[in-house]
C-alpha cells in the first residue's frame, strides 16, 4: 500500500517568521509527482505547489519551497514570511497512476 | 474557464434516499475522480475515470455508482443513503500526462451532504 504520513497534526507560527510542515510517503514507484494542497477554511482545495519525483531540484514557488529527499521519501514544505492568510489546513499529497494518496494534514496557524 | 463545478453545495437527505451529486469540467481533462473528506482524514478516492465509458474504484466505492458518458460530467450516485456517508465530497481532474500518470488536479468547491 501506498501512504503518505503527515506527523505534525496542528503548528503555529508567528508572522513573518518561517515554518516548516513534515510529510514522509511510501511506495515502491520510481515516477511520480508529490503536492502540497492548501484548504482553507472555505473548505477549497488549492494547489501550493508541486514537485516531480524525477527532478533533483526542489519546487519554489514565491513565500513556498519544498525540501525533497528521494531516498529518505520525505517531502517537507516551509513557508517564509509567514501571512495571517496562510492560516489553513495543509495537506500531503502524492500519486503515481491513477490515484492520488493524501496525509491526514496539518493544521497551521498564523499568529500576529 | 469555469474549471471544476459541483452541484449541489449542500444537502440534507434522509437514510434511504437517493441523490446524485453532480460534477463537471471544462478543460478537456480525460481523469476525473470523486474523493470524500471526513473530519481528521485526508481526502480519501471513491471513484475514478480515465475517459469517457470507463470508470473504476478508488479506496472507498462501497454505496457509491459512478458513469461516464462524455468528457465533461462525472457524476456520483448515492442509490440509499446512510448515516456513514456524510461528508464532504470533492470532485476533481487532470490531465493524463505520458506512461498514464496525472498532472495536477484541480478540484471543485465541495459538496457537503448530511444524513440523518
Amino acid at each position: 500500500a501506498q501512504t503518505v504520513t503527515q506527523s505534525q497534526p496542528e503548528m503555529s507560527v508567528q508572522e513573518a517568521e518561517t515554518v516548516t510542515l513534515s510529510c514522509t510517503y511510501d511506495t515502491s514507484e520510481n515516477n511520480y509527482y508529490l503536492f502540497w494542497y492548501k484548504q482553507p477554511p472555505s473548505r477549497q482545495m488549492i494547489l501550493v505547489i508541486r514537485q516531480e519525483a524525477y527532478k533533483q531540484q526542489n519546487a519554489t514557488e514565491n513565500r513556498f519551497s519544498v525540501n525533497f529527499q528521494k531516498a529518505a521519501k520525505s517531502f517537507s514544505l516551509k513557508i517564509s514570511d509567514s501571512q495571517l492568510g496562510d492560516t489553513a489546513m495543509y495537506f500531503c499529497a502524492f500519486h503515481s497512476g491513477y490515484a492520488l494518496n493524501f496525509g491526514k494534514g496539518t493544521s497551521l496557524l498564523v499568529t500576529p | 474557464n469555469a474549471g471544476v463545478t459541483q452541484t449541489p453545495k449542500f444537502q440534507v437527505l434522509k437514510t434511504g434516499q437517493s441523490m446524485t451529486l453532480q460534477c463537471a469540467q471544462d478543460m478537456n481533462h480525460e481523469y476525473m475522480s470523486w474523493y470524500r473528506q471526513d473530519p481528521g482524514m485526508g481526502l480519501r478516492l471513491i471513484h475514478y475515470s480515465v475517459g469517457a465509458g470507463i470508470t473504476d474504484q478508488g479506496e472507498v466505492p462501497n454505496g457509491y455508482n459512478v458513469s461516464r458518458s462524455t468528457t465533461e460530467d462525472f457524476p456520483l450516485r448515492l442509490l440509499s443513503a446512510a448515516p456513514s456517508q456524510t461528508s464532504v465530497y470533492f470532485c476533481a481532474s487532470s490531465v493524463l500526462a505520458s506512461g498514464g500518470i496525472q498532472e495536477t488536479q484541480y478540484f471543485g468547491p465541495g459538496t457537503r451532504l448530511l444524513v440523518l
